[in-house]
Parts: structure tokens; C-alpha cells; sequence
């Protein structure tokens, strides 16, 4: 299957401040990337639609100018939170897609946010 | 909307079956199927597409009825390598590029000796 990265792993941050997470499609090129959060137990919750070259589309609830994607390239999307909160703490993971229908997402390693 | 997976957990013991369901209320047009290990991020298993095909990788199978828009996934003399949390993602229609999946609430499998 294809491979996608994630970085960092995890990270612990003070509150107020902000993280950014990468997301690397590594040998094939992501027309799509997806942003999910998931809290302990639970589904996989999309927070994102991210497109190379256009401005992501957040599922409802989101906050756009708190959580900030950037997709820059086919093979790289960024999440920033931006002046993180404790109830910000959780699992984030991406993932990418090459083309719909046929194709399948595929997940990163997650990265896990603790916001002290 | 939300595909519903049944059952939400199920403990089995080394070389035992498993059905696991996954039911939307759309029309779908594929059927995604993942396993995620704890503390770690889901791996794919197979797609299925609308057409009613089943699939099978190792022991594991699925299938897709989309008159009943339902999918099911099919542990076959589980190994202890098979527990984790499997969650069914669905899709509702092909779309050139960028189709999100909706993901149903998963199901804790647990494979003991």
C-alpha cells in the first residue's frame, strides 16, 4: 500500500501556543487530504477536506481560523492549531488519496497533541 | 450520515469466527474497510465496490450488498494478530478526486488464546 507520513509523532505544547503537524504522502501524489481527530475509544471524527492548490473545506462544527490547513503540494498538507487549548488534546491523523472511487485513503502514524 | 456497525465488540477465542456488519441509510457506492490497533493510526484492509463483489485477504473476506446497502466483514479462524478496533468507512457515489468516507463507530475485536 502507499505510504503516508506524519510529524511529529506526538508533542506537548503550553497553552496559548501554536503546533503545526505535516503530512507527507511519500511514493505517490495526493490529490486529497484528509484531517481527522479521533478521542480515546471513538470513531475517526473528518475535520477537513484538503485539495492541492485550494482552500480546505471543514466539516461543520470546525473552526476554520483555529484549526488552519495548508495543502502546498501533492505530496504535503499541514495542520496548524493555532493558540491551543487543553480541550485541544488529542489524536490527530491524516490521510491521502491519490483519486476517488477505486482508490482507498490512506492513514498516517497520527500524531498525538497534549496542550498542558 | 453516520454508517452503524454491529456488533460494537466482540471477544473471541484463537481460530474462532466473526461477522462484523456495517449498515448505511444511503444508497453507497463503495465500502472501505480499515483495522486500527491501539495507539496507532488505521490500516487498510479492502475496498469494495458497488457491483456486489466480495473480496478476501488471508482469512479475512467482505462483502457488499448495495441493494441492502449494507457490508460485512468476515474473520475466518482468527489469529490473535486480528484484534483491534475495524471500522467500515463508506463513500456515496463516485466523485472524480477527493471523496471523503464517512466512518461508522468501529468494533473492539479481542482474539485470546
Amino acid at each position: 500500500g502507499a505510504v503516508v507520513s506524519q510529524h511529529p509523532s506526538w508533542v506537548i505544547c503550553k497553552s496559548g501556543t501554536s503546533v503545526k503537524i505535516e503530512c507527507r504522502s511519500l511514493d505517490f501524489q495526493a490529490t486529497t487530504m484528509f484531517w481527522y481527530r479521533q478521542f480515546p475509544k471513538q470513531s475517526l471524527m473528518l475535520m477537513a477536506t484538503s485539495n492541492e492548490g485550494s482552500k480546505a473545506t471543514y466539516e461543520q462544527g470546525v473552526e476554520k481560523d483555529k484549526f488552519l490547513i495548508n495543502h502546498a503540494s501533492l505530496t504535503l498538507s499541514t495542520l496548524t492549531v493555532t493558540s491551543a487549548h487543553p480541550e485541544d488534546s488529542s489524536f490527530y491523523i491524516c490521510s491521502a488519496r491519490y483519486a476517488s472511487g477505486r482508490e482507498t485513503q490512506y492513514f498516517g502514524p497520527g500524531t498525538r497533541l497534549l496542550v498542558l | 450520515q453516520q454508517p452503524v456497525q454491529s456488533p460494537q465488540a466482540v471477544i473471541l477465542r484463537e481460530g474462532e469466527d466473526a461477522v462484523i456488519n456495517c449498515s448505511s441509510s444511503k444508497a453507497l457506492y463503495s465500502v472501505h474497510w480499515y483495522r486500527q490497533k491501539h495507539g496507532e493510526a488505521p490500516v487498510f484492509l479492502m475496498i469494495l465496490l458497488k457491483g456486489g463483489e466480495q473480496k478476501g485477504h488471508d482469512k479475512i473476506s467482505a462483502s457488499f450488498n448495495e441493494k441492502k446497502q449494507q457490508s460485512s466483514l468476515y474473520l475466518t479462524a482468527s489469529q490473535l494478530s486480528y484484534s483491534g478496533t475495524y471500522f467500515c468507512g463508506t463513500e456515496g457515489s463516485f466523485k472524480a478526486a477527493g471523496n471523503k468516507l464517512t466512518f461508522g463507530g468501529g468494533t473492539r475485536v479481542l482474539v485470546k488464546p
